[in-house]
């Protein structure tokens, strides 16, 4: 099955500086790439994603990568605020048996310090 | 706007207690998932199901039971809770092959 990397774990940036968030797959046949944020208290907010066909998207501050050869995907948050604190998952998903399969790495929790 | 109402934040049951986790959202979504979250270990997938009165097991089933009596409802049941269900459960739905959206979570403690 798919199995999706995620680094790092935790991330401490000053203010107004970038962050990055990297994660790699395993399935080529992965088609789907949604970027989820998980405030303290909150279920994960979907941010951003990213279709297969597509190398790169942006929205304001932040903007996803992907290299299908390579397997990995990449969030960017550019002008980091503090509000931007909190938890971030990257997933991976594949069709599998006619339905779509999520897979989700495990997390990044981002600090950003004022 | 768009909602995934889980209908306790937090809960305390005793071992072997019958548990139910309940799960509505208002966006005529039909896939609905529920996940746990432990720390270190990400989301993991218990049961999804993709229609009414349909369910498919995810990759950590044991232990737990779904019921999809209506579109809108999804209810994750713990058959005979034990400690190590102790954890965060998260409900979610999505439209086709797009984005979940979550719901706040349950907080589970099993004592």
């Amino acid at each position: 099955g798919e199995n999706v990397e995620q680094h790092p774990s935790t991330l401490s940036v000053q203010e107004g500086d970038s962050a990055v968030i990297k994660c790699t797959y395993s399935d080529s046949a992965s088609n789907y790439f949604p970027w989820y944020k998980q405030e303290l208290g909150k279920g994960p907010q979907l941010i951003i994603d990213i279709r297969s066909n597509v190398g790169e998207k942006k929205d304001q501050r932040i903007a996803v990568t992907l290299n299908k050869t390579a397997k990995h995907f990449s969030l960017h948050i550019t002008e980091t605020q503090p509000e931007d604190s909190a938890v971030y998952f990257c997933a991976a998903s594949t069709n599998s048996g006619g339905y779509q399969k999520v897979t989700f790495g495990t997390g990044t929790k981002l600090q950003v310090i004022p | 706007d768009v909602k995934v109402t889980q209908s306790s934040r937090y809960l305390v049951k005793r071992t072997g207690e019958k548990v139910f986790l309940e799960c509505v959202q208002d966006m005529d979504h039909e896939n609905m998932f529920w996940y746990r979250q432990d720390p270190g270990l990400g989301l993991r997938l218990i049961y999804f199901s993709y229609d009414v009165k349909m369910k498919e097991k995810g990759d950590i089933p044991e232990g737990y039971s779904v019921s999809r009596e209506k579109k809108e409802r999804f209810s994750l049941i713990l058959e005979s809770a034990s400690t190590n269900q102790t954890s965060m459960y998260l409900c979610a739905s999505s439209l086709g092959g797009g984005g979940y959206t979550f719901g706040s979570g349950t907080r589970l403690t099993v004592v």
